[in-house]
């Protein structure tokens, strides 16, 4: 069956250093694949999509890369601030375009 | 709306008791999701609605869960006869095309006592 995998550690960070986080999946090939933020008592917000066909995506502090061959994609927060701190939610889509997402990593930004 | 909106935003219920969660997607949006959360948890698919096709509902856990979409905009989720593991985070997420991502609504806390 498809699986997700996170972090499985919640990452703590220095204001101002970069976050790295991992998400790993196996059992299938999605085309696309999506991240969102989530806070506490509120629903997950997109972020950003990334193409199969694309390495590496950007949007302003955030980086996102996707590796077909590793199954593996890596989002980067730079120059990272106490308001980044929240949970970060991997989503592969499924062939028929539905997203499932991983279980989170949880960063926390200290200032 | 501005948003999707999710109603109640908490529940709390009797074991065995039917509970409705009722979502209010973005005007348009063709595309509805159901998910649910547990503590600590993943989100875990339930329904999926796409136009006027025939619903995928390959996630709903068990019959005692069912779901519509009246003319292409609300959705009920219905739960009959709840259980204590029915308890997390019910939410709705609509779309227009998948590339622009889901939008969410806060979810429904579910607590069944």
């Amino acid at each position: 069956s498809q699986k997700i995998e996170q972090n499985s550690e919640a990452l703590n960070i220095q204001e101002g250093k970069t976050a790295t986080l991992t998400c790993n999946y196996t059992n299938y090939s999605p085309a696309y694949l999506q991240w969102y933020r989530q806070d506490p008592g509120r629903g997950p917000v997109f972020l950003l999509l990334i193409r199969e066909n694309e390495k590496e995506k950007r949007k302003e502090r955030l980086k996102v890369t996707f590796d077909t061959t590793l199954k593996q994609s890596l989002f980067h927060i730079t120059a990272s601030q106490p308001a980044d701190s929240a949970t970060y939610l991997c989503a592969p889509l499924s062939n028929d375009y539905k997203l499932s997402f991983g279980a989170g990593t949880t960063v926390t930004v200290r200032a | 709306g501005a948003g999707v909106s999710q109603s109640p935003s908490n529940k709390v219920t009797e074991k065995g008791k039917d509970v409705e969660l009722r979502c209010d997607p973005i005007s348009g949006h063709t595309a509805l999701y159901w998910y649910r959360q547990s503590l600590g948890q993943g989100l875990e698919f339930l329904i999926y609605f796409q136009g006027n096709s025939a619903p995928d509902k390959s996630g709903l856990p068990s019959d005692r869960f069912s779901a519509e979409r009246t003319g292409g905009s609300v959705s009920t989720l219905t739960i009959q006869r709840t259980q204590q593991e029915d308890s997390a985070v019910y939410l709705c997420a609509s779309s227009l095309n998948f590339q622009w991502g889901y939008t969410f609504g806060s979810g429904t806390r579910l607590t069944v006592v």
